[in-house]
C-alpha cells in the first residue's frame, strides 16, 4: 500500500542553523502539508501547497519557514534559523483532493512517520 | 472559527470490551469532514475512519465505528473488541473550510 516517507526520521540540529526536512508524498496526491507535533501537544497545522504554491498557511509558519517540490516526488519544508522553540515532530501530510468544503473522503490527508527534530 | 474538543485526557479499557471516545466541535461551516487518527508510542498518524457531515449513515471501518450526531456537534469513536495493540493515543479532527484542525487527544491503555 502506498505510503507518505519522510526523511530523516530524526534531526539534531544547533540553535541557528537552517535544517531541510524532506517527504515524498503518495504518488498520486496533489495536496501536501506540513505538521508540527510538540511533544505531548496536539498536532498543529503548518501550511498546505498545491500546485506549486503554498494554498494556505498558519500564523506559526512565518518568514522562518519554507516549502518547496523540487522535483516531481519531493516536499521539503526548510527551517531558516532554528529557535529552541522548533524542536517538535513534524509530519508531513498529503491528500488526493482539498475539497472546498473538506466533506469528501478524498480530503482524508495520509500522514508520514515524522521527523523528530532537537533544536539545541 | 472551528474548535474541537476531546475532553478526556484518558481511558481504560478491558480486552475485548468496547469503548468510546468522545469528540466535540463546533463550526457554522456548512459542509465539513470529521476524521480519526491512531497514534501509537511509535508517533506516526494513522488514518481510522472518515465522516462527512451530510452522510445519512455513520460510518464504519472494521471495528471502528463513528457515532455521528450532528445536531449535537459530537463525533465519538467506538471501538469494538479492544485490543492491547489499540493502546495508542486517539486524536479528533475536522476540516470544513480552511485547514484541519485537531482536538487534544485522548490516550486509550486496554487492559489484558
Amino acid at each position: 500500500e502506498p505510503e507518505v516517507t519522510q526523511t530523516p526520521s530524526h534531526q539534531v540540529t544547533q540553535m541557528g542553523q537552517e535544517v531541510i526536512l524532506r517527504c515524498v508524498p503518495i504518488s498520486n496526491h496533489l495536496y501536501f502539508y506540513w505538521y508540527r507535533q510538540i511533544l505531548g501537544q496536539k498536532v498543529e497545522f503548518l501550511v498546505s501547497f498545491y500546485n506549486n504554491e503554498i494554498s494556505e498557511k498558519s500564523e506559526i509558519f512565518d518568514d522562518q519557514f519554507s516549502v518547496e517540490r523540487p522535483d516531481g516526488s519531493n516536499f521539503t519544508l526548510k527551517i531558516r534559523s532554528t529557535k529552541l522553540e522548533d524542536s517538535a515532530m513534524y509530519f508531513c501530510a498529503s491528500s488526493v483532493g482539498q475539497g472546498v468544503w473538506g466533506s469528501s473522503v478524498a480530503d482524508t490527508q495520509y500522514f508520514g512517520p515524522g521527523t523528530r527534530l532537537t533544536v539545541l | 472559527a472551528q474548535k474541537i474538543t476531546q475532553t478526556q485526557p484518558g481511558m481504560f479499557v478491558q480486552e475485548k470490551e468496547a469503548v468510546t471516545l468522545d469528540c466535540t466541535y463546533d463550526t457554522s461551516d456548512p459542509s465539513y469532514g470529521l476524521f480519526w487518527y491512531k497514534q501509537p508510542s511509535s508517533g506516526e498518524m494513522i488514518f481510522l475512519i472518515y465522516q462527512g457531515s451530510y452522510d445519512q449513515q455513520n460510518a464504519t471501518e472494521g471495528r471502528y465505528s463513528l457515532n455521528f450526531q450532528k445536531a449535537r456537534k459530537s463525533a465519538n469513536l467506538v471501538i469494538s473488541a479492544s485490543q492491547l495493540g489499540d493502546s495508542a493515543m486517539y486524536f479528533c479532527a475536522m476540516r470544513g473550510v480552511g485547514d484541519m484542525r485537531f482536538g487534544a487527544g485522548t490516550r486509550l491503555t486496554v487492559k489484558p
